[in-house]
């Protein structure tokens, strides 16, 4: 099955500067790669998204790259504030119709320094 | 538009118990899914059900079953109870092949 694997485990920045965390999948037919945010205590939340057809996306400070041929994809958040502190998890998945089993990272816990 | 919802919120039962856990789809999805995520770990998936049917699987035991109902809400049905159990189960839905909504989870503790 899927493995996904996730680094660093904790990445503290000061505010402003950017943070990049990556992520390796073991599935060369997994082709879709979402990011999630996750605050204390609360639900995951995609914050941003990739197809395996794609091979950059950018939503406003949020970018994701992704790289098939080596099978890593990465996260990198430009103008880092400080409510960007959470846990951010990546994962992928195989979509075959009514199958949408995702295979979660470790996770990363981002730490913004004021 | 209502989002997913989850019940309980928290719980705790005693080793050898039974729990349910209960799940409303956000409107329109048909797809429902269960995590569990353990404190300090990535979410893992449990199995998804589709038009009230299970279609796919993670590993975990006979003992976590689960059903959907024909409006799509679900239930996650644990037996047996285990210390390691305790976790906060996520439940998500969707509409294939979109983006899973997650739920705030229900944080079951295991004494």
């Amino acid at each position: 099955g899927e493995n996904v694997e996730q680094h660093p485990s904790t990445l503290s920045v000061q505010e402003g500067d950017s943070a990049v965390i990556k992520c390796t999948y073991s599935d060369s037919a997994s082709n879709y790669f979402p990011w999630y945010k996750q605050e204390l205590g609360k639900r995951p939340q995609l914050i941003i998204d990739i197809r395996s057809n794609v091979g950059e996306k950018k939503d406003q400070r949020i970018a994701v790259t992704l790289n098939k041929t080596a099978k890593h994809f990465s996260l990198h958040i430009t103008e880092t504030q400080p409510e960007d502190s959470a846990v951010y998890f990546c994962a992928a998945r195989l979509s075959n119709f009514g199958n949408e089993k995702l295979t979660f990272g470790t996770g990363t816990r981002l730490t913004i320094i004021p | 538009e209502t989002g997913v919802t989850q019940s309980p919120t928290h719980l705790i039962k005693t080793r050898g118990q039974q729990v349910t856990l209960r799940c409303s789809s956000q409107s329109g999805h048909n797809t429902v899914s269960w995590y569990q995520q353990a404190l300090g770990q990535g979410p893992q998936f449990i199995f998804q059900y589709y038009r009230e049917e299970e279609n796919g699987r993670g590993n975990f035991p006979p003992r976590f079953s689960g059903l959907q109902f024909p409006n799509y809400s679900s239930e996650l049905n644990v037996n047996a109870l285990e210390l390691d159990d305790s976790a906060l189960y996520l439940c998500a839905s969707s509409l294939f092949p979109g983006e899973l909504f997650f739920g705030e989870g229900s944080r079951l503790t295991v004494l």
